[in-house]
């Protein structure tokens, strides 16, 4: 199992770009989320998705946008970054059950200028 | 609303020396709580979980935590620090029967010789 991965690891924007971060697990987990880490703030939940077909916004979801069309990949969209969304971001999946803890991929680490 | 706060954003201890990290959470209903450790430029792994069965709990490399209910608090311990423990970790906290984690801002313990 490679359980869950990140792409690209590393990524500068100019202001006003677009780009997608993928995430692809093969846990056959139902849940999957989205946080971004910034220095000192622990991480901030920005989409989480219960199934195929479903997602929802967490505490941080502007200037962003998720979909999950199958089980195993959950793609974030930024669609105009702003230098705000310079942050690391990880990817997560869950078996969904209370208690059941995430697994977390590597992260991406985006830099806007 | 649930919170989490970690006291300390940075311990230091000798190579040997008992690693105490603090956790304290805020929650209207009995939780579930996480301790989670992040190595540089990697993901997040799971430490330990408590989900309401004992209420010291161990994990891996030797740490464990316990949960008092009374002091809404769960602490992070190991008895004797090696190098190899030095890294952030990371409190979180969910309700029972929902499946989004809360974490707290992160401790970066250092281990030193």
């Amino acid at each position: 199992n490679a359980g869950v991965t990140q792409t690209p690891k590393f990524r500068i924007l100019k202001i006003g770009q677009s780009m997608t971060l993928q995430c692809t697990q093969d846990m056959n987990h139902n849940y999957m989320y989205w946080y971004r880490q910034d220095p000192g703030m622990g991480l901030k939940l920005i989409y989480y998705s219960v199934g195929a077909g479903i997602t929802d916004k967490g505490e941080v979801p502007n200037g962003y946008n998720v979909s999950r069309s199958t089980t195993e990949d959950f793609p974030l969209r930024l669609e105009l970054a702003a230098p705000s969304q310079t942050s690391v971001y990880f990817c997560a999946s869950s078996q969904g059950t209370s208690g059941s803890g995430e697994f977390f991929g590597p992260g991406t680490r985006l830099t806007v200028l | 609303a649930q919170s989490v706060t970690q006291l300390g954003s940075h311990v230091s201890v000798s190579e040997g020396a008992l690693v105490l990290l603090r956790c304290n959470y805020s929650s209207s209903v009995p939780p579930y709580l996480f301790w989670y450790v992040q190595y540089p430029n990697q993901g997040l792994q799971l430490l330990l979980k408590y989900t309401s069965a004992a209420t010291l709990v161990k994990g891996i490399n030797g740490f464990e935590a316990e949960f008092k209910k009374s002091e809404t608090s769960f602490h992070l311990t190991k008895p004797s620090a090696h190098m190899s423990d030095a890294a952030e970790y990371f409190c979180a906290v969910s309700e029972q029967g929902y499946n989004k984690l809360i974490f707290g801002a992160g401790t970066r313990l250092a281990v030193h010789p």
